[in-house]
C-alpha cells in the first residue's frame, strides 16, 4: 500500500549547521507531498508542500523538492538555529484523502 | 479565526469506560479526519468523514465510533476503553491532496 519512509532520528546538530531529513515515498499516482512539523506538546503545522513533479516547496528557510525519479522529497535547511528543535513528518496525500505520514524524525540542535 | 480546536486536552479513562472526544473546526471543510500518534509510530488513520452525514474507517478503526452531523463537528467516541487506545488524538480538517490543519491534540490515557 501506500508509504512514506524517513530517516530515523534522532538528529542532534549544533547551531548553524547543514540539515538534511530524507524522505521517500511509494509511487502510487501523483500524490501531492508534504513536510509537517510538530513542537513539544503541539498539534502538527505544515511547514511546506509540493504537489507536482520537480516543484520546490519552501518556508522559513526550510526547502525540500518533489523529485518524482527518485520518489524523494528530502527536507534541508542551510543554517538551522535552536527554535528549530522539533519533531518533522514527512507525508504524502492518500487515496482517502487522507494524509500518509512518515514515523517522524526528531531533531535537536544545541547553542 | 480558530481553525481547529479539540477538546479535552487531556483525560484519564479506566478500562471499560467511555468518552467522546470532541472536534469542531470554523473553515468550512468538506473533509475532517481522526488520527491517532503513538511514541515512534507517525500518526494513523481512524476514521474520516467527507461531509454532513458521510464517514468510512480509515486504517485503525476498531474500538471507536464517529458521527457528522454538521460540517463543523466530527466527535470521536470510545464505547470501551481500552489500555492499547492510551495515545494522542488528533482531528484534522482540509481538502484532498491540500493542506489538512490539525487541532492541539488530546492526550488519552486508560489504566
Amino acid at each position: 500500500g501506500d508509504s512514506v519512509t524517513q530517516m530515523e532520528g534522532p538528529v542532534t546538530l549544533s547551531e548553524e549547521a547543514f540539515l538534511t531529513i530524507n524522505c521517500t515515498y511509494t509511487a502510487t499516482g501523483y500524490p501531492s507531498l508534504f513536510w509537517y512539523v510538530q513542537y513539544p506538546g503541539e498539534g502538527l503545522q505544515l511547514l511546506l508542500k509540493a504537489t507536482k513533479a520537480d516543484d520546490k516547496g519552501s518556508n522559513k528557510g526550510f526547502e525540500a523538492t518533489y523529485r518524482k525519479e527518485t520518489t524523494s522529497f528530502h527536507l534541508e535547511k542551510g543554517s538551522v538555529q535552536v527554535s528549530d528543535s522539533a519533531v518533522y513528518f514527512c507525508a504524502r496525500g492518500g487515496s482517502q484523502g487522507n494524509l500518509i505520514f512518515g514515523k517522524g524524525t526528531k531533531l535537536s540542535v544545541k547553542p | 479565526n480558530a481553525g481547529v480546536t479539540q477538546t479535552p486536552k487531556f483525560r484519564i479513562l479506566k478500562i471499560g469506560q467511555s468518552m467522546t472526544l470532541q472536534c469542531t473546526q470554523d473553515m468550512n471543510h468538506n473533509y475532517m479526519y481522526w488520527y491517532r500518534q503513538d511514541p515512534g509510530m507517525g500518526l494513523k488513520l481512524i476514521y474520516y468523514s467527507v461531509g454532513a452525514g458521510i464517514t468510512d474507517k480509515g486504517e485503525v478503526p476498531n474500538g471507536y465510533n464517529v458521527s457528522r452531523s454538521t460540517t463543523e463537528d466530527f466527535p470521536l467516541r470510545l464505547e470501551l476503553a481500552a489500555p492499547s487506545q492510551t495515545s494522542v488524538y488528533f482531528c484534522a480538517s482540509g481538502n484532498p491532496q491540500e493542506t489538512q490543519y490539525f487541532g492541539p491534540g488530546t492526550r488519552l490515557l486508560v489504566l
